[in-house]
């Protein structure tokens, strides 16, 4: 079965740098999330989509930004590294009536 | 407002012994709860949810979870752990958007 894809899994930037993470979701599917998860820490959500409008937006810095394409794909945007910033970045997609999400592998972000 | 408190960071248990994963939740309407494992440098694998219906859920892996409204539960349980379930596991609602609990870390020593 279709997994989502997260591209690309490790990252490696400099401080006030610019990175772009993307996400592939699994097909059909209506809504896609995106959390960061920092060491030992649980995820926390940053933002969804659905149906290619942003649905809810939770702790996103304003240096962050996403959208979600006419294909489905989206892309989460992170300007003005900093440090603090280093965290695994996942993705998640579902149908909003069913409430389940299925995870990517998530990109692996280091900020030096 | 939604939240998830899992009572346990580390639970080591001995293999083929069985192991409970509390999680409880507090939420103002009806919830989704989700069970998700997390192995070392993987991303976040769905165990188990609870949408509705029978309270007692079954997943993958041979883990199971009951759903306790009264108690605002929902404890994970395997009768016989294996080397291999050693991993994080993350008790979640959703409300739109998931609320995670702190995870738990499970040892499962030989």
């Amino acid at each position: 079965a279709a997994g989502v894809i997260q591209s690309p899994r490790h990252l490696i930037k400099e401080k006030r740098e610019t990175a772009t993470l993307k996400c592939y979701p699994i097909p059909r599917h209506d809504t896609v999330y995106w959390y960061q998860q920092g060491p030992g820490q649980d995820p926390q959500f940053l933002i969804s989509f659905y149906e290619k409008m942003q649905s809810d937006k939770g702790s996103i810095p304003d240096r962050f930004s996403a959208q979600q394409f006419s294909d489905y794909h989206s892309e989460l945007n992170m300007s003005s590294l900093e440090l603090g910033d280093s965290a695994l970045y996942f993705c998640a997609s579902g149908r909003a009536l069913l409430g389940e999400q299925y995870f990517g592998p998530g990109t692996r972000l280091t900020v030096t | 407002a939604q939240s998830v408190t899992q009572l346990d960071s580390q639970v080591p248990v001995f293999e083929e012994a069985p192991v409970e994963l509390r999680c409880n939740y507090s939420s103002s309407v009806s919830v989704y709860l989700f069970w998700y494992v997390q192995y070392p440098n993987q991303g976040l694998q769905l165990l188990l949810k609870y949408l509705s219906g029978s309270t007692l859920v079954k997943g993958i892996n041979g883990f199971e979870a009951e759903f306790n409204k009264s108690q605002t539960s929902f404890h994970l349980r395997k009768p016989s752990v294996h080397i291999s379930d050693t991993a994080e596991y993350f008790c979640a609602v959703a409300y739109g958007k998931l609320i995670f609990g702190q995870g738990t870390t499970l040892q499962v020593k030989p």
